[in-house]
Order: C-alpha cells, then sequence, then structure tokens
C-alpha cells in the first residue's frame, strides 16, 4: 500500500515568488490536512480539506491557501513568499480525518521549501 | 506560552537504557493525545495514543497521562539506536478537528 505521496520533495525560491505543493493522499483517504514544521514554531497546522472543502484552518495569513481535487489530491498554495515560509511542509492523511475514531494520521516526507 | 510544550533535548542514553519523555500542556480542552516520532527528513508517524488519564502499554513503549496535572509522558524501555529520533507529543480536540504538537525533543541513543 503506497504512502502518503509529497512532491516536489525540495523547493528553493525566492522573496515575493509564490509556490505551490502536492500531496496524494494513501488510496482510499478522504481527508488531507498541512502543517508547516520550522525549528523555532514547531508543527503548526494550516488547514484540513475533506471532499474538496476546507474542513478546518489554523492561524495562517490568507497567502497560504489549498484545494483538494476529486480524486482526493491536495495542493498547497503560498503567494507572495517571505522569508519566514522557508520550513518542511507536511501534508497527512487519513480515512475521514476525525481523530476521535481513533484513526490514524498518515504523514509524507513533507516538501522542504527554502526562500532566499 | 505554547499550549503544548516539550524540552527539545538532546537526549542521550545508552543502548538498553530506558529513555523518558515529558510533555505539559495548557489546554483543558485536549481530549486525546499522541506520541509520534519523526526521523530525520521524514515525516511523523505515530507511535501511541492515548485517551484517559493512566497508562498505556505497545510493546517497549509506555504512555502516561495525568489530566489533573496536565501532563504526558513517553517511557521507552530496552532503548536502541534505531529509536534515535525526534519524538513529538500533540493534543487533540474534536473541535476545529486539529493537533496541537509540542516542539518535539530530539533523541539520541548511543550504542
Amino acid at each position: 500500500k503506497a504512502g502518503v505521496t509529497q512532491t516536489p520533495r525540495y523547493l528553493i525560491k525566492t522573496r515575493g515568488q509564490q509556490v505551490t505543493l502536492s500531496c496524494s493522499p494513501i488510496s482510499g483517504h478522504r481527508s488531507v490536512s498541512w502543517y508547516q514544521q520550522t525549528p523555532g514554531q514547531g508543527l503548526q497546522f494550516l488547514f484540513e480539506y475533506f471532499s474538496e472543502t476546507q474542513r478546518n484552518k489554523g492561524n495562517f495569513p490568507g497567502r497560504f491557501s489549498g484545494r483538494q481535487f476529486s480524486n482526493s489530491r491536495s495542493e498547497m498554495n503560498v503567494s507572495t513568499l517571505e522569508l519566514g515560509d522557508s520550513a518542511l511542509y507536511l501534508c497527512a492523511s487519513s480515512l475521514d480525518g476525525t481523530v476521535v475514531s481513533g484513526e490514524k494520521l498518515f504523514f509524507g516526507s513533507g516538501t522542504q521549501l527554502s526562500v532566499l | 506560552q505554547k499550549e503544548v510544550e516539550q524540552d527539545p533535548g538532546p537526549l542521550s542514553v545508552p543502548e538498553g537504557a530506558i529513555v523518558s519523555l515529558n510533555c505539559t500542556y495548557s489546554n483543558s480542552a485536549f481530549q486525546y493525545f499522541m506520541w509520534y516520532r519523526q526521523y530525520s527528513r521524514k515525516g511523523p508517524e505515530l507511535l501511541m495514543y492515548t485517551y484517559s488519564s493512566g497508562n498505556k502499554e505497545d510493546g517497549r513503549f509506555t504512555a502516561q497521562v495525568d489530566k489533573s496535572s496536565k501532563y504526558i509522558s513517553l517511557f521507552i524501555r530496552d532503548s536502541q539506536p534505531s529509536d534515535s529520533a525526534t519524538y513529538l507529543c500533540a493534543g487533540y480536540k474534536a473541535a476545529g478537528n486539529k493537533l496541537t504538537f509540542g516542539g518535539g525533543t530530539r533523541v539520541l541513543v548511543k550504542p
């Protein structure tokens, strides 16, 4: 069974540019969540998508956006990049996203974004 | 103040020793607590999942939750060099359906 796949693995951009990251969840999983991981702030929740709808959102500016397609694949976009956006962006998938049910959240290996 | 706090380490132990990891949290709304292990350049993987106060064992791993003092622990018995990783604790509340992670503790098990 294939795991969560994130592409690209590494990305280098300059300030002011925009970037799109991609996430393919485990087959059959309908919930996709995105997290930002930095040495200073740790892992922070960005947003969650379920059945093509954003279901939950963290405390990030509007420059961070996402979407989910009918096949559950998800993309995350960051516009007008800032130096502080340099981070590891992790995608996680689960069947329906409700941790309450005890189901696991499976993480991908992430996309390492460097903003110069 | 962060909702979930962890000592960043590094915590260095000899092979075979017990690794003791701790987290404190401030949000009483957390209903579930998880421990994740993250190897370098990889995403976190779930190790333990607990709901109520008390102990939960799974092989070499024991998770403890004390909701009265807002304290969670993870113990790793008979530690191996392959246990060298960053360990993240997380709290979960149904409202918002999101995990709130601690900053992680880096563990190094020396052969």
